[in-house]
């Protein structure tokens, strides 16, 4: 079954700077890697998607990139604010909701003014 | 429109004794899924219903874990002979595609 590895655990920054949360997966016939945003006592949110036939997407200050090749995912957060500070969590699976998704152990980021 | 509903979202309960959840999907979600959360911890799978098909019970973590989709709406999880290490928020969430929509959870604490 699918493994996913997130990396770093935590990650302080100070506001502006940029942020880069890594995931790596195990399963080669996962295509739908999602992003998800949980702040303190809230349910996840998906924040981002990307489906294997993309090498990139980009949402404003938010964009995440995919190496099929290496089974490796990273999301990436520019001019980073406060209230950007939560915790991330990056999921792989199959898309069309054919499959569970499994997500990774989350990155706790703190953003500092 | 209205979310995905869990309910309740705080429950005490006396280990030994059995509790059940219930969780709401989003109307026409054919996907439901259940995640527990530890508390500081990440989103464990324990199981996942698509329609029709036989639901996917590879993460339940014991035999005293079950779960059922009434209806193909619906769904409780129950726990049996509850444990302290079940304290746990348990998420719901329900998908009709790929994103996955989650409740609120709720907040079990066994003591």
């Amino acid at each position: 079954g699918e493994n996913v590895e997130q990396h770093p655990s935590t990650l302080s920054v100070q506001e502006g700077d940029s942020a880069v949360i890594k995931c790596t997966y195990s399963d080669s016939a996962s295509n739908y890697f999602p992003w998800y945003k949980q702040e303190l006592g809230k349910r996840p949110q998906l924040i981002i998607d990307i489906r294997s036939n993309v090498g990139e997407k980009k949402d404003q200050r938010i964009a995440v990139t995919l190496n099929k090749t290496a089974k490796h995912f990273s999301l990436h957060i520019t001019e980073t604010q406060p209230e950007d500070s939560a915790v991330y969590f990056c999921a792989g699976g199959l898309s069309g909701g054919y499959n569970k998704l499994i997500f990774g152990a989350g990155t706790r980021l703190a953003v500092h003014p | 429109g209205a979310g995905v509903s869990q309910s309740p979202s705080n429950k005490v309960t006396e280990k030994g004794k059995d509790v059940e959840l219930r969780c709401d999907p989003i109307s026409g979600h054919t996907a439901l899924y259940w995640y527990r959360q530890s508390l500081g911890q990440g989103l464990e799978f324990l199981i996942y219903f698509q329609g029709n098909s036989a639901p996917d019970k590879s993460g339940l973590p014991s035999d005293r874990f079950s779960a059922e989709r009434t209806g193909g709406s619906v769904s409780t999880l129950t726990i049996q002979r509850t444990q302290q290490e079940d304290s746990a928020v348990y998420l719901c969430a329900s998908s009709a595609n790929s994103p996955l929509h989650f409740g609120n959870g709720t907040r079990l604490t066994v003591t």
